[in-house]
């Protein structure tokens, strides 16, 4: 059974500038969740997916934003980059929702300059 | 607001020997608390997951512990080997679908 996958590995990008992060959960998993993790502050949960709707929310600004598809697959968004967001983006799928099991990605590693 | 502390934030101890590793949250009105390990520059793997009802789960080498009235786990590690070296991480959730509250980790090095 595939892991939960996610694109790009890598990313670098300018201040200023908007970039989207894909995940693709496990087959049969219907909730997704997004974590940003950094040195100082840890993993911080940003949002929770389920059928296609937002079910749970950190507390980012409204430049996280993130969408999930009908295949359960999902994006996250961050618009107007700041340097304080280069960090790792984790995803993290579950059968129906955040007291299952998570199993989590790889990691997209942002770098803003 | 729920907090997670792990103590230490670091730890060195030579191939073989038995450790433990702690975990302390502030709310214990907790639904489930879940032990991941973390490699360098990779995504978290979920290790164990005890429920509130439960004091116990062991996977192989692993076992850990939940005390819930006095807000602390532990994950035991047995013989410990230069491959279980990595940062775990201890998560809480509290009732219903509420996100996962993490603690910092515990950077753990097994020196052969």
């Amino acid at each position: 059974k595939a892991g939960v996958t996610q694109t790009p590995r890598y990313l670098i990008k300018t201040r200023g500038q908007q970039v989207t992060l894909s995940c693709s959960p496990i087959s049969g998993h219907r909730s997704v969740s997004w974590y940003q993790q950094t040195p100082g502050q840890g993993l911080q949960f940003l949002f929770e997916y389920f059928s296609e709707t937002q079910r749970n929310k950190g507390n980012f600004p409204g430049r996280f934003s993130g969408r999930q598809f009908s295949n359960s697959r999902s994006e996250m968004n961050v618009s107007t980059l700041e340097l304080g967001d280069s960090a790792l983006y984790l995803c993290a799928s579950s059968l129906t929702d955040l007291t299952d099991t998570q199993y989590f990605g790889p990691g997209t590693r942002l770098t803003v300059l | 607001k729920q907090e997670v502390t792990q103590i230490p934030a670091a730890l060195s101890v030579p191939e073989g020997e038995n450790l433990v590793l702690n975990c302390s949250f502030t709310d214990s009105a907790i639904y489930n608390l879940q032990w991941f390990r973390q490699d360098p520059g990779k995504g978290l793997t979920s290790l164990l997951l005890i429920q509130s009802s439960q004091r116990e789960q062991t996977s192989g080498r692993l076992n850990a512990s939940l005390d819930k009235s006095s807000g602390r786990s532990t994950l035991y590690i047995a013989a410990s080997q230069p491959g279980d070296s990595a940062t775990y991480l201890c998560a809480v959730s509290n009732s219903g679908n509420t996100p996962l509250v993490f603690g910092k980790g515990t950077r753990l090095s097994v020196i052969a």
